[in-house]
């Protein structure tokens, strides 16, 4: 298996801009989180989802972030418009239901807004 | 609320020496804990979990850590530290709707040769 994949791995955008970060989980979990790493704030979760369905998005900052999962093979987080305080490393993480804490990372995003 | 704290920021051991990484936790009923390891520019990779049972659990790389219920810790521990281990160490408590994980700050480990 390939692990969790990301995309892009780097991204570098004006403030204002729309930002689309990509996911794929392994093949059979069936839990899918997006987190978000920065020196100030550490690992923060920001949603998560189970069987496609969000559970728990209080982590989302604010209205400009939105995340969907359209099926079980994919999930984007979206910022619009982005600010340089979204600069920050975002990982994807995916668990299947037998071990939902055994979570498998992706290789994170890094995101700069200038 | 569900919480953890890893009170060292950096330990720093010599290569052979046994290593310990400090976790505290504070929960509501009864506590689930892991310990992740997250190596420069990856992600974090899983390395044990204590969910019940005995309370020194052994995990990958040769790392365990041990559950002390009346100190509410979760230390991670090496008994001989290679330089390899040298990572950004995570500890982990399941939360109050018992699937998403709450992680403390992480702890810098550095292993000298």
């Amino acid at each position: 298996d390939a692990g969790v994949i990301q995309s892009p791995r780097h991204e570098v955008t004006e403030m204002g801009q729309e930002v689309t970060l990509r996911c794929k989980p392994i093949s059979g979990h069936d839990y899918l989180f997006w987190y978000r790493q920065t020196m100030m704030r550490g690992l923060e979760l920001l949603i998560y989802f189970n069987n496609n369905v969000p559970i728990d998005d209080s982590g989302m900052p604010e209205d400009r972030f939105s995340a969907k999962m359209p099926n079980a093979s994919f999930s984007t987080l979206k910022i619009q418009p982005s600010e340089p305080r979204d600069s920050a490393v975002y990982f994807c993480a995916s668990s299947w239901e037998g071990h939902p804490y055994e979570q498998y990372f992706g290789p994170g995003t890094r995101l700069t807004v200038t | 609320a569900q919480s953890v704290a890893q009170p060292e920021d950096q330990v720093n051991v010599a290569e052979g020496n046994p290593l310990t990484v400090k976790c505290t936790y504070s929960v509501s009923g009864n506590p689930y804990l892991f310990w992740y390891v997250q190596y420069p520019n990856r992600g974090l990779q899983f390395l044990l979990k204590y969910i019940t049972g005995d309370n020194l659990v052994k995990g990958s790389y040769g790392f365990e850590a041990e559950f002390n219920k009346s100190q509410t810790s979760f230390h991670l521990k090496k008994p001989s530290a290679l330089v390899s281990d040298s990572a950004l160490y995570f500890c982990a408590v399941r939360d109050q709707a018992g699937t998403a994980l709450i992680f403390g700050k992480g702890t810098t480990l550095s292993v000298s040769s």
